[in-house]
């Protein structure tokens, strides 16, 4: 099984531009998730969608959309890159009480 | 809402001593506490957890405690091997689909 697969793996943005992240599970898992990971400040949660057709706010939301696009997709928008997102980007997934499994990351760059 | 923090930031031992991190919650209704390990470039990856209801759960080398009245858990790690080196993340959860709150993580070096 390839678990949580995340496009792209690296990117660098110019400030104003704007781009999507991608996220697709193949667990059948309900729940996703797109956290931020800063050195010194662990990982934040920016959004999540605790089931198809719902999506909720986390920890650090500004400067960030999502889409749950089905069960499988969750996908994170930068509509307008600040140097400040840049970041490392994880998207994870789990079902019920089971293990959140993450993704690889994408390692952002705004210049 | 909920915040985890974890102690110490780095750590460094000698291969075969033993490794303990702690991490304190402040979120009484927090029931469910994973601890994650992240190698270089990859993605955390579920190592053990606890929940309430349990005091203590081992698994081979590793072992978790957790003190509910004190509102704090622990990763005990024993007879370290380098390949335990990585930077361990705790976490808390008080909801039924996993909202997970992270502490800032743990890098631990283990020399040979």
């Amino acid at each position: 099984n390839a678990g949580v697969t995340q496009t792209p793996k690296f990117q660098v943005l110019k400030t104003g531009q704007s781009m999507t992240l991608q996220c697709a599970q193949d667990m059948n898992h309900n729940s996703m998730y797109w956290y931020r990971q800063d050195p010194g400040m662990g990982l934040r949660l920016i959004y999540y969608s605790a089931s198809e057709g719902t999506t909720d706010k986390g920890e650090v939301p500004n400067g960030y959309n999502v889409s749950r696009l089905n069960k499988r997709e969750f996908s994170l928008r930068l509509e307008s890159a600040a140097p400040s997102q840049t970041s490392v980007y994880f998207c994870a997934s789990t079902e019920g009480w089971g293990e959140a499994f993450f993704g690889q990351g994408t390692r952002l760059t705004v210049v | 809402g909920e915040n985890v923090e974890q102690h110490p930031s780095t750590l460094s031992v000698q291969e075969g001593d033993s490794a303990v991190i702690k991490c304190t919650y402040s979120d009484s209704a927090s029931n469910y506490f994973p601890w994650y390990k992240q190698e270089l470039g990859k993605g955390p990856q579920l190592i053990i957890d606890i929940r309430s209801n349990v005091g203590e759960k081992k698994d081979q080398r590793i072992a978790v405690t957790l003190n509910k009245t004190a509102k704090h858990f622990s990763l005990h790690i024993t007879e370290t091997q380098p390949e335990d080196s990585a930077v361990y993340f705790c976490a808390a959860s008080n909801t039924g689909f996993q909202k997970l709150v992270f502490g800032t993580g743990t890098r631990l070096l283990v020399s040979p």
